[in-house]
């Protein structure tokens, strides 16, 4: 069936250092990726997604890439930042296109 | 300002009980969500709804139910019939599908 899995589940690093964390997505149907963070007590909030039809995606300080042919996506944070020590969680589109199958989550934390 | 609203943040139920968790939205979005969280682990679908007077089951949707009256409101209850409802509720809305959804800030339910 479908899943969506992390392959980190925690992640340490240092401030000024740059984050990558991995996602694997089984469905090769699924069009729409989407990345969140999520503090302690608060709901997720938006980072960054992508379409299938697109390799990459930049935000600010963010990158989102998509691998199609092995069915993986990563996030990748530039100078990490106190402020960047969350869960991120990775989803994409069930077959409705509505809902997000999510992934467990990947905690980041960053140390100065 | 814009976003959606989630009440209460912290909320008691007891044995044999129904309890109702409200979510409100200004962001003039069609769809909305309700996702179960549970400690350590990714979100879950329990119900969505694309428009007002619709909605459709989620993944986990025994022991709850849902009302879509209004555009801007979409509440969920958590019957008796839900023998472990112990959870971190997430209301979400999006434009429409294969758009991002945001979140509410959740509330916390527990058993007395």
């Amino acid at each position: 069936g479908e899943s969506v899995g992390l392959h980190l589940p925690t992640l340490s690093v240092q401030e000024g250092d740059n984050s990558i964390i991995n996602c694997a997505y089984s469905n090769s149907a699924s069009d729409y990726f989407i990345w969140y963070k999520q503090e302690s007590g608060k709901g997720p909030q938006f980072i960054i997604d992508i379409r299938s039809n697109m390799d990459k995606r930049q935000g600010q300080r963010v990158t989102v890439l998509l691998n199609k042919t092995v069915k993986h996506l990563s996030l990748q944070i530039a100078a990490t930042q106190p402020g960047d020590s969350a869960v991120y969680f990775c989803a994409e589109n069930s077959n409705s296109g509505y809902a997000l199958n999510f992934g467990k989550g990947t905690s980041l934390l960053v140390t100065p | 300002d814009g976003g959606i609203t989630q009440s209460p943040k912290y909320l008691f139920r007891k044995e044999g009980q129904n309890v109702t968790l409200s979510c409100e939205q200004n962001l003039n979005h069609d769809a909305m969500y309700w996702y179960r969280q549970d400690p350590g682990q990714g979100l879950r679908l329990i119900y969505y709804s694309q428009i007002v007077n619709d909605f459709q089951k989620g993944d986990i949707a025994e022991g709850y139910s849902v009302s879509r009256e209004k555009k801007e409101s979409f509440p969920l209850t958590v019957t008796s019939a839900q023998k472990n409802p112990t959870a971190f509720y997430l209301c979400a809305s999006s434009i429409g599908r294969v758009q991002p959804q945001h979140f509410g800030d959740g509330t916390r339910l527990s058993i007395l």
